[in-house]
């Protein structure tokens, strides 16, 4: 079936480290994907997207990677800051149109 | 801030009261959509409007229904709700119509939410 999964349900890092929150996709047809972010009392926020005709792009301190061979999809936060805690959601873009959520990662980032 | 507000930002009803949420949306967008998330599980859709047609039911329970007058507001009227309900209720909108065939890539912007709680 078609699902949007995350590795890991919590992360943890140091201020100034680098984060990677993982996610893997089971649709191969899936063309677009989107990373959230979604701090406490808040709605999602949008960080970046990559459409799959792309394996990377790049943001303000975030990156996003695709490895189509694999279904895996990455955020890469650089040096992680305390604002940067949150819940990281990523989105698939599957065939019905519809954008199909993971459940989420926490990052927690420790000063 | 996104763009898109909502509210009450907090509810607390009886499984037999009626209440509304509000949602409006200063960005210009044409398309509108209702989310429900759930503790410890995944957003899931459950309407979408396009230029104020709805478009998609998400085999949603006829206790949940849209309402949306114009292409900036849009309302999820609430009765006789069951404590499973209890959530919460984000409301989005994206600039380009989503297109149920597949093809809609458009990235949607959250409102904060509302917090729903059934008693």
């Amino acid at each position: 079936g078609e699902s949007v999964g995350l590795h890991l349900p919590t992360l943890s890092v140091q201020e100034g480290d680098n984060s990677i929150i993982n996610c893997a996709y089971s649709n191969s047809a899936s063309d677009y994907f989107i990373w959230y972010k979604q701090e406490s009392g808040k709605g999602p926020q949008f960080i970046i997207d990559i459409r799959s005709n792309m394996d990377k792009r790049q943001g303000q301190r975030v990156t996003v990677l695709l490895n189509k061979t694999v279904k895996h999809l990455s955020l890469q936060i650089a040096a992680t800051q305390p604002g940067d805690s949150a819940v990281y959601f990523c989105a698939e873009n599957n065939v019905g149109g519809k954008l199909i959520f993971g459940q989420g990662t926490e990052l927690s980032v420790k000063p | 801030e996104t763009g898109v507000t909502q509210t009450p930002r907090h509810l607390v009803m009886g499984m037999t009261n009626k209440k509304s949420l509000k949602c409006e949306q200063h960005l210009g967008h044409n398309a509108m959509y209702w989310y429900k998330q759930s503790a410890k599980k995944p957003l899931e859709l459950m309407f979408v409007y396009n230029f104020k047609e709805q478009t998609e039911n998400n085999s949603v329970p006829s206790r949940f229904s849209p309402e949306c007058p114009n292409s900036s507001h849009l309302f999820l009227h609430l009765h006789t709700l069951q404590p499973e309900d209890s959530a919460l209720y984000l409301c989005a909108s994206s600039q380009d119509p989503w297109e149920p065939s597949g093809g809609g890539t458009d990235t949607q912007y959250f409102g904060p939410g509302t917090r729903l709680t059934v008693l």
